[in-house]
């Protein structure tokens, strides 16, 4: 497998369970990123990691939890969303500087 | 931080003719400016950048122009095919050491045969 691959792809929860989507990326590249799409607004960024350590968190409420376990992996744990949380979740990862490489990312739907 | 508008947010044009997507961003240290096409279900890929340093790109039927005084750059996509019907977001970064886009709201483009 290539690039950058997502798991689940389809995700349906209830507001009190726990959940985690994971990312891998098999580009040998040293940044990833958690982003959510929601219509009509801009892609946003959640979550940076840059060589394991965590660089950027944009106000991402505590319901989320990213984790990064090393350079090729990175999960978002959830537990107790909201209905508004439901979006598509992209996982993304770049060499320091350069071009972001997306996975499929992971359709949530939150009940 | 930086802000990132984008116009139209759907354009409709026929096979052949040309489309053009324009955004304007707000922090004069910006320097790197790439456009992302999203298709329908799939993720999103670059198709095209530039840096400051230059003031159009092209390749093949698309081109981007930066004008750094205006704070603005514009994706033009000539002789359109319904292949090119996707959601495009435009982007700007300062680059500072990593990529962290600020995106703008995308444009939706639909290429009618």
């Amino acid at each position: 497998e290539t690039g950058v691959t997502q798991t689940p792809r389809h995700l349906v929860m209830g507001m009190t369970n726990k959940k985690s989507l994971k990312c891998e990326q098999h580009l040998g590249h040293n940044a990833m990123y958690w982003y959510k799409q929601s219509a009509k607004k801009p892609l946003e960024l959640m979550f940076v990691y840059n060589f394991k350590e965590q660089t950027e968190n944009n106000s991402v409420p505590s319901r989320f939890s990213p984790e990064c376990p090393n350079s090729s992996h990175l999960f978002l744990h959830l537990h107790t969303l909201q209905p508004e949380d439901s979006a598509l979740y992209l996982c993304a990862s770049s060499q320091v500087t350069g071009e972001l490489f997306f996975g499929e990312g992971s359709r949530l739907t939150v009940l | 931080g930086e802000n990132v508008e984008q116009h139209p947010s759907t354009l409709s044009v026929q096979e052949g003719d040309s489309a053009v997507i324009k955004c304007t961003y707000s922090d004069s240290a910006s320097n790197y400016f790439p456009w992302y096409k999203q298709e329908l279900g799939k993720r999103p890929q670059l198709i095209i950048d530039i840096r400051s340093n230059v003031g159009e790109k092209k390749d093949q039927r698309i081109a981007v122009t930066l004008n750094k005084t205006a704070k603005h750059f514009s994706l033009h996509i000539t002789e359109t095919q319904p292949e090119d019907s996707a959601v495009y977001f435009c982007a700007a970064s300062i680059n500072s050491g990593y990529s962290t886009l600020t995106f703008g709201k995308g444009t939706m483009l639909l290429v009618s045969p």
